[in-house]
């Protein structure tokens, strides 16, 4: 079994909808991230998760906000999509206990907004 | 702030090829590096990771040295393979307070013809 998840894998929506993206892991890691990546722009972040109470902005959060319901957990929402936010979205986690920051990713959600 | 700046894509090859990816980055403190690797319709995976100068990384016949003097970190590979055709990320975290963050290149598409 996969060690990040992410639900769904696939989503096509409209303009105006709210959407919500799911994460879970099974590998024990307090940090948790959300990216979104788009061709030719490589990965940016979106936000990060130190632990279930420590929730922080990365580069790229307007327009997005998420919830850390528990440590294997990390939802990311569009609270009203628009078409900009198309892109494949990407959740990770590391081990703040390890020596470098290595980052485990989930497979990925393809969002398309109309 | 820390950048990282890797070979425009797509590179296209033919089987058994010798592969080379540049990459070379910008960062305040001591970074540690790494190549992540996109194959289609899957998330990122670590392909190998070098921590400090003069570090070789190495996994799957991928080769990669850190060179602080040129601040690069480039992947090499003898003789490519169909299923080496992916996106090559090449990455860094700092060693400094923002040591949570990978900061990416924007990829490089591989495609490797048989």
């Amino acid at each position: 079994d996969a060690d990040v998840t992410q639900t769904p894998r696939n989503r096509i929506t409209k303009t105006g909808k709210r959407i919500m993206l799911e994460c879970s892991q099974t590998k024990g890691h307090d940090r948790m991230y959300w990216y979104r990546q788009d061709p030719g722009l490589g990965l940016r972040l979106i936000y990060y998760s130190f632990d279930v109470k420590d929730i922080n902005k990365g580069e790229i959060s307007d327009g997005y906000s998420v919830s850390r319901q528990a440590q294997a957990k990390f939802s990311l929402s569009l609270e009203s999509a628009i078409p900009n936010q198309t892109a494949l979205y990407f959740c990770a986690t590391s081990d703040p206990g390890l020596a470098v920051n290595e980052q485990f990713f989930g497979p990925g959600t393809r969002l398309t907004v109309l | 702030g820390d950048s990282v700046t890797q070979m425009e894509g797509p590179v296209t090859l033919s089987e058994e090829a010798f592969l080379t990816i540049n990459c070379t980055y910008t960062a305040t403190g001591y970074p540690s590096l790494f190549w992540y690797v996109q194959y289609p319709g899957e998330g990122l995976q670590l392909l190998l990771k070098a921590t400090k100068a003069d570090d070789k990384g190495s996994n799957k016949g991928f080769e990669a040295t850190y060179r602080k003097e040129t601040t690069s970190f480039h992947l090499e590979k003898g003789s490519v393979q169909v299923s080496d055709s992916a996106v090559y990320f090449c990455a860094l975290t700092d060693s400094g307070g923002s040591n949570y963050k990978l900061t990416f290149g924007k990829g490089t598409l591989l495609t490797v013809n048989p």
